[in-house]
C-alpha cells in the first residue's frame, strides 16, 4: 500500500490565522480525501481532492473554509482558514483506489490546537 | 445523521478471550464494510473488510459477520492480545461511490 507523509504532525495556531497541511504519497494514487476527527468523533469526510480541478466538498464543508490543492496525482494540501477554537480537531488525509476491498491508507494525522 | 453506529464506546476483555465489536448500520445502500485499528498518534490502519453479497470473512484471528437484515456487522478478535488495544472504527463503503463513512469508534482494552 501507499506510504503517506503528512506534514505538520501537529501545530498550536491562534485564532484567525489559517494553517496548510500538506499530503505527500509515495506512490501515484487515484482517490486523495481529506478527513476531520474533532475529539470524542467520528472521521468525517470534509472532501475529495480532484487532480487539476476543484476538491468535492461534504455538506458542512465549505471552500473558503478548507481550500484544498491537489496540483498531481502524489500530493494535495489542506488549508484550514481563519482559524477558530472549534477547528480544534485531528486532520486525515487519506489515499487509495477503491474503497472496497482493502480501503484508503491514512496518514498520520495533523493534531491541531487553536487558542 | 449518523449513518454507522458504535454504540460501545468502550470494551474491556481480557487477554486470551474473545473480542466482539459492533457496529450498525442504517443505509441499505452500502455495499462493503471494513474495519480500521487506530493507535493514539497514528492514522487508521485497514485491519479488514467484507462485501455485502458475503456474511462472514475471515484473516487469521480476525472474523467479521454481516447480518444484512439487521443491518449489523462485528469483529471477532480471537485470542485477544494485549497488541490489540486500540480504537476500531467500522466504515462502509456507499455503493457507486469512492466514499467511506466511519462509526465512532469503539475503544478495546485488553488486559493480561
Amino acid at each position: 500500500s501507499a506510504v503517506i507523509s503528512q506534514k505538520p504532525s501537529r501545530d498550536i495556531c491562534q485564532r484567525g490565522t489559517s494553517l496548510t497541511i500538506q499530503c505527500q504519497v509515495d506512490s501515484q494514487v487515484t482517490m486523495m480525501f481529506w478527513y476531520r476527527q474533532q475529539p470524542g468523533q467520528s472521521l468525517t469526510l470534509i472532501a475529495t481532492a480532484n487532480q487539476g480541478s476543484e476538491a468535492t466538498y461534504e455538506s458542512g464543508f465549505v471552500i473558503d473554509k478548507f481550500p484544498i490543492s491537489r496540483p498531481n496525482l502524489t500530493f494535495s494540501t489542506l488549508t484550514v482558514s481563519n482559524m477558530s477554537p472549534e477547528d480544534s480537531s485531528i486532520y486525515l488525509c487519506s489515499v487509495g483506489e477503491t474503497a472496497t476491498y482493502y480501503g484508503y491508507t491514512f496518514g498520520s494525522g495533523t493534531r491541531l490546537t487553536v487558542v | 445523521d449518523q449513518q454507522v453506529k458504535q454504540n460501545s464506546p468502550s470494551l474491556s476483555v481480557q487477554e486470551g478471550r474473545i473480542s466482539i465489536l459492533n457496529c450498525d448500520y442504517t443505509n441499505s445502500m452500502f455495499d462493503y464494510f471494513l474495519w480500521y485499528k487506530k493507535y493514539p498518534a497514528e492514522g487508521p490502519t485497514f485491519l479488514i473488510s467484507i462485501s455485502s453479497i458475503k456474511d462472514k470473512n475471515e484473516d487469521g484471528r480476525f472474523t467479521v459477520f454481516l447480518n444484512k437484515s439487521a443491518k449489523h456487522l462485528s469483529l471477532h478478535i480471537v485470542p485477544s492480545q494485549p497488541g490489540d488495544s486500540a480504537v476500531y472504527f467500522c466504515a462502509a463503503s456507499l455503493y457507486n461511490t469512492d466514499k467511506l463513512i466511519f462509526g465512532t469508534g469503539t475503544r478495546l482494552q485488553v488486559f493480561p
